[in-house]
């Protein structure tokens, strides 16, 4: 089935340690997306690739970058984690730009930061 | 920006039991997204539905795009329909692909 995948689901970094997640897709989808969940909260969007045309949101903050290599992967570089950066990362992608526009989430990376 | 507000944040429902959440957004939309998120995280897609009523099994739901609302009606509700219900949509396409904006969310609780 075609599905967006996203690895490790449970991740674990050392406050300011360095930490990548990924992202990949069998939907050949133009567009990824990255988005942050705290906890209790609803999810919020980081940034997006259209093809490979990045998009930061404008309170996206400057410790979270995007590479996306190709058409099937996605990362999301934190350079320096914060405890306050601990949260659920989800990507999600949807078909664009002739629609429809729904979009299609994976199941989530956790981030715990110690 | 645009507006997403849920209602009621908390459900308690017994087994058996039928529910409306509802869904109100402060703008016209081009799109409205209901997801299930699971008690691991996961966001399921439950419904594309910009405008009109589409039913899957024993989930259905209504956007009244004029009047910016949205409504998801969950009957004979089972316990694996816990979790948080989100509503989310996009106001217009401000660059390539599209930005959802969520709710705060639903979070329901069905009681055996």
């Amino acid at each position: 089935d075609a599905m967006v995948i996203q690895n490790p689901r449970y991740q674990v970094t050392q406050f300011g340690k360095p930490v990548t997640l990924s992202c990949s897709q069998t939907l050949n989808h133009n567009v990824m997306y990255w988005y942050q969940q705290k906890s209790s909260q609803a999810p919020k969007l980081l940034f997006h690739y259209y093809d490979k045309d990045f998009n930061n949101e404008a309170d996206t903050p400057d410790n979270f970058q995007s590479r996306r290599p190709n058409t099937s992967f996605c990362f999301l570089d934190i350079r320096s984690p914060g405890l306050g950066d601990a949260a659920m990362y989800l990507c999600a992608t949807s078909r664009d730009p002739a629609g429809p526009y729904e979009q299609y989430f994976g199941p989530g990376t956790r981030l715990t930061v110690t | 920006g645009i507006q997403v507000e849920q209602s009621p944040p908390d459900l308690i429902l017994q087994e058996g039991a039928n529910s409306t959440l509802r869904c109100n957004f402060s703008d016209s939309v081009n799109n409205l997204q209901w997801f299930h998120q699971n008690p691991w995280g996961q966001l399921i897609n439950l419904f594309y539905i910009p405008s009109g009523t589409k039913q899957n099994g024993r989930l259905s739901a209504t956007t009244v795009a004029t009047e910016r609302y949205s409504l998801l009606y969950i009957s004979s509700s089972q316990t694996t329909d816990s979790g948080v219900y989100f509503c989310a949509v996009e106001r217009r396409r401000e660059a390539a692909g599209n930005k959802l904006t969520f709710g705060g969310g639903t979070r329901v609780l069905v009681k055996p």
